[in-house]
């Protein structure tokens, strides 16, 4: 079993939608990364966050500490949002512990 | 947000030789920088920890003979894939670690594309 988990790991919306993207973990960390990766490759810090919830424009991080959860929603989804987005906790050791990534499909 | 630079962003070469990839921190200073490897449809594989005016670190697996590094400032870290061969075709991708008084950030660089012919 990863430590990270994403789901779902493949996601098709229509423009407009609302979306999540959920992540667990298993390690004790002290702030959850998520990322955005776009076809090109390059790698985007979206939020870190150690708790509560966090809002950039139409991107919202949400984390509970206790169950070990994070979710990443997207309110108004647009195509120019399809992207793989990928969670990431700091193990023990600070090392980064990369989910699967979930990659995203948002159709006009 | 704190900004982090590679360069190149791509890179075609032939068999044999060897290339060097920069990874800056443009805004801040880096004691410690990390980099990793993508390969199609997968995760990021941390190759090593680049820590300035030491050693760097490798993960296991990751010859340290076959991809160098050097960390000589604190906001360069340099890998270089010494004679290269098509199955080092991959993107590496570098972090660096933005410490601060309550907790430590990672900032990636945009990654470069290596093609080995």
């Amino acid at each position: 079993k990863n430590e990270v988990e994403q789901s779902p790991q493949n996601l098709t919306a229509q423009e407009g939608e609302f979306i999540t993207i959920n992540c667990s973990y298993s390690v004790g960390i002290s702030a959850l990364h998520w990322l955005q990766q776009h076809p090109g490759g390059g790698i985007v810090s979206l939020f870190m966050l150690s708790s509560g919830k966090k809002k950039h424009g139409r991107l919202i991080a949400t984390i509970n500490i206790q169950e070990k959860h994070s979710s990443l929603h997207i309110t108004a989804s647009h195509p120019r949002d399809s992207a793989v987005y990928i969670c990431a906790a700091p193990s023990n050791t600070g090392k980064l512990i990369f989910g699967q990534g979930t990659t995203l499909q948002v159709k006009p | 947000g704190a900004v982090v630079s590679q360069h190149p962003s791509w890179v075609i070469c032939k068999s044999g030789t060897s290339v060097k990839i920069e990874c800056r921190s443009l805004d801040f200073q880096a004691t410690t920088m990390f980099w990793y490897r993508q390969f199609p449809k997968q995760s990021l594989m941390l190759m090593a920890t680049s820590n300035e005016g030491s050693k760097a670190t490798y993960e296991q697996g990751v010859e340290k003979d076959k991809f160098l590094i050097n960390h000589a400032s604190l906001t360069l870290s340099t890998l270089t894939v010494t004679s290269a061969h098509p199955e080092d075709s991959s993107f590496y991708i570098c972090s660096a670690l933005l410490r601060q008084a309550y907790t430590d950030t990672q900032y990636f660089g945009p990654g470069t594309r290596l093609t080995v012919l």
